[in-house]
């Protein structure tokens, strides 16, 4: 019973790079969504979807994209990044008003 | 759209002491409001949700919440902690016409409990 995967586990950028993290999750869930969690500031969320091909912006969207064609599959893409992108990143789904299921988080650090 | 206040951003407890973790909202519209824990490396995992029904709701692992919609607070009780309940706790809401896919969370209590 997998859950929610999220990969990789870590990973180190340079200023400008690019590069997507990757969210699958295997419960049939219509709801999926992407949060970034930094000291102090609890987690806020970057994008969400109700479904497939259906996606819209959550409290801090800039600098990332996202795209879901499949119900399983929820990728978020930095597209260049920056040091203010570095943080742990959490991918979650449920159904509505459904318990939020997250994976174990993907520590991202920007040089 | 909603916000999350957690009062307290650490709290140091005895183990089998009681223990209170605040949480205020404000929202212009009606509510629904979770508790999340975190232990540490590990993603987030629901304690207990109010969606409607009985103010007093119970949840996983002993922890309780009560919803005050008077003074818009849903603050976690536990009347006694265990040393395994050493965490962050995270409490959340969403619109009731919304998501829980959309939530706004606070910005967390670590509860650390000693012996």
């Amino acid at each position: 019973n997998a859950g929610v995967t999220q990969t990789p586990k870590f990973q180190v950028l340079k200023t400008g790079q690019s590069m997507t993290l990757q969210c699958a999750q295997d419960m049939n869930h219509e709801y999926m969504s992407w949060y970034r969690q930094d000291p102090g500031m609890g987690l806020r969320l970057i994008h969400y979807s109700v479904g497939a091909g259906i996606t819209d912006q959550g409290e801090v969207p800039n600098g990332y994209n996202v795209s879901r064609s499949t119900t399983e599959d929820f990728p978020l893409r930095l597209l260049s990044a920056a040091p203010s992108q570095t943080s742990v990143y959490f991918c979650a789904s449920s159904y509505p008003y459904g318990e939020l299921f997250f994976g174990e988080g993907s520590r991202l650090t920007v040089l | 759209a909603q916000s999350v206040t957690q009062l307290d951003s650490q709290v140091p407890v005895f183990e089998e002491a009681p223990v209170e973790l605040r949480c205020n909202y404000s929202s212009s519209v009606s509510v629904y409001l979770f508790w999340y824990v975190q232990y540490p490396n590990q993603g987030l995992q629901l304690l207990l949700k109010y969606l409607s029904g009985s103010t007093l709701v119970k949840g996983i692992n002993g922890f309780e919440a009560e919803f005050n919609k008077s003074q818009t607070s849903f603050h976690l009780r536990k009347p006694s902690v265990h040393i395994s309940d050493t965490a962050e706790y995270f409490c959340a809401a969403c619109g009731s016409t919304g998501t829980a896919s959309k939530l706004t969370f606070g910005t967390g209590t670590r509860l650390q409990v000693t012996l």
